[in-house]
């Protein structure tokens, strides 16, 4: 079964800290691997994504590193602010296709003030 | 544009009874989808549809039927509920071209007792 394995299931920063999320994938045929933010009371919305090609995107204070021989890729926010409290999903899928998103089951988030 | 609605926000169900959440969007998009969100168990894809008349199962399809008879709409009904089916839904839409996000509602918070 297609699988994206997502660790903490809860994390707690100090403010200007650095939050880091990981994610492990089994399947070698996945080519793009979002992340989704997720605020309470809404939906989640795309943060940031990359593809196999490269080892890591940068985004603001938001960086995705890619290591693919290990199969893992992890979400770090720099400087963490307490708007960053939120929930974050990892996901991935193949073909490029939306439907085909797998996620996992996501990350809780708090940034103390 | 309004993005993707989805009505009602909150919904008590007794068991056996049926219902209909609603969902439409304003943005074109072919691609939506319905995922079921439960505490720790990430996002899981119940139906999605790649264009209007065309629906295919997700992961989690049992106890659900969809229908997409227009672009805008994709309407997903619980027949006979049961207590299992207490989630938060989400739609979404998509362009469904690689890589394209997923734009999601803020959901609809289903309770069946």
């Amino acid at each position: 079964q297609q699988q994206v394995k997502q660790s903490p299931q809860s994390l707690i920063v100090q403010k200007g800290g650095i939050s880091i999320i990981n994610c492990a994938y089994e399947n070698t045929a996945f080519d793009y691997f979002p992340w989704y933010q997720q605020f309470p009371g809404k939906g989640p919305a795309l943060l940031i994504a990359i593809r196999p090609d490269v080892s890591e995107k940068k985004e603001g204070r938001f960086t995705i590193s890619f290591n693919k021989s290990a199969k893992q890729f992890s979400l770090h926010i720099m400087d963490s602010q307490p708007g960053d409290s939120a929930t974050y999903f990892c996901a991935a899928s193949y073909q490029g296709g939306s439907e085909k998103l797998v996620f996992g089951k996501g990350t809780k988030l708090t940034v103390n003030p | 544009n309004a993005g993707v609605t989805q009505t009602p926000k909150f919904r008590i169900l007794k068991i056996g009874q049926s219902m209909t959440l609603q969902c439409t969007q304003d943005m074109n998009h072919n691609y939506m989808y319905w995922y079921r969100q439960d505490p720790g168990m990430g996002l899981k894809l119940i139906y999605y549809s790649v264009g209007a008349g065309i629906t295919d199962k997700g992961e989690v399809p049992n106890g659900y039927n969809v229908s997409r008879s227009t672009t805008e709409d994709f309407p997903l009904r619980l027949e006979l509920a049961a207590p299992s089916q207490t989630s938060v839904y989400f739609c979404a839409s998509s362009l469904g071209q690689g890589g394209s996000p997923l734009h999601f509602g803020n959901g609809t918070r289903l309770t069946v007792t």
